[in-house]
């Protein structure tokens, strides 16, 4: 039982550049959700899920993309990187609303 | 706009003293709030969840209290150890009110 797996631990990109960062979790959580962590700002929400097929935007989701095809992944995508999206993402699944967030390790990005 | 507010500013405690955090909310009343651990480089941590109608709840050293009326959360940790020492965040469960975010936490150095 790994719990909340995120890949990359480390990304650096040049702006412009795209990627995926991967979240999977093995404990069959509807709830899924993505976070950055920039210093002074605390966590803020990016997209999270409810379900296999259901998303929706939380307060920072200009840039980023996500898809939720399977209960156990849950990737988010950056589009067209830029410096300003440079922080650390956090992944987070939940069984239910009323129960605890598991967190990922986190992914440290830098774009350039 | 909805908000979740902590004290920025770190709290230094004693060995053996009590730690109390503050966790204020405001335009809006959730009907629970969670609180978090984090340490530098990890993902948060969950430590207790608290119901609107549960005015106190306790683990071991952890206590949390819910006062709707003053639409405020007190984290309260006894017997507080240099272990202890973290950020620790407040927020509504993810799957709950969505777009509200984390706070931005409060950073706790307990000094032997």
């Amino acid at each position: 039982n790994a719990g909340v797996t995120q890949t990359p631990k480390f990304q650096v990109l040049k702006t412009g550049q795209s990627m995926t960062l991967q979240c999977a979790q093995d404990m069959n959580h509807e709830y899924m959700s993505w976070y950055r962590q920039d210093p002074g700002m605390g966590l803020r929400l990016i997209h999270y899920s409810v379900g296999a097929g259901i998303t929706d935007q939380g307060e920072v989701p200009n840039g980023y993309n996500v898809s939720r095809s399977t209960t156990e992944d849950f990737p988010l995508r950056l589009l067209s990187a830029a410096p300003s999206q440079t922080s650390v993402y956090f992944c987070a699944s939940s069984y239910s609303k009323t129960t605890e967030a598991f967190f990922g390790q986190g992914t440290r990005l830098t774009v350039v | 706009s909805q908000k979740i507010e902590q004290n920025s500013e770190a709290l230094n405690i004693q060995e053996g003293k009590t730690a109390t955090l503050t966790c204020n909310y405001t335009n809006y009343s959730p009907a629970y709030l969670q609180w978090y651990r984090q340490d530098p480089g990890r993902g948060p941590v969950f430590l207790l969840l608290i119901r609107e109608n549960e005015k106190e709840k306790r683990k071991e050293r952890l206590k949390v209290t819910f006062d709707t009326t003053l639409k405020q959360s007190l984290f309260h940790i006894t017997a507080s150890q240099p272990a202890d020492s973290a950020t620790y965040l407040c927020a509504p469960p993810p799957g709950g009110y969505q777009k509200v975010t984390f706070g931005t936490g409060t950073k706790l150095q307990v000094i032997p």
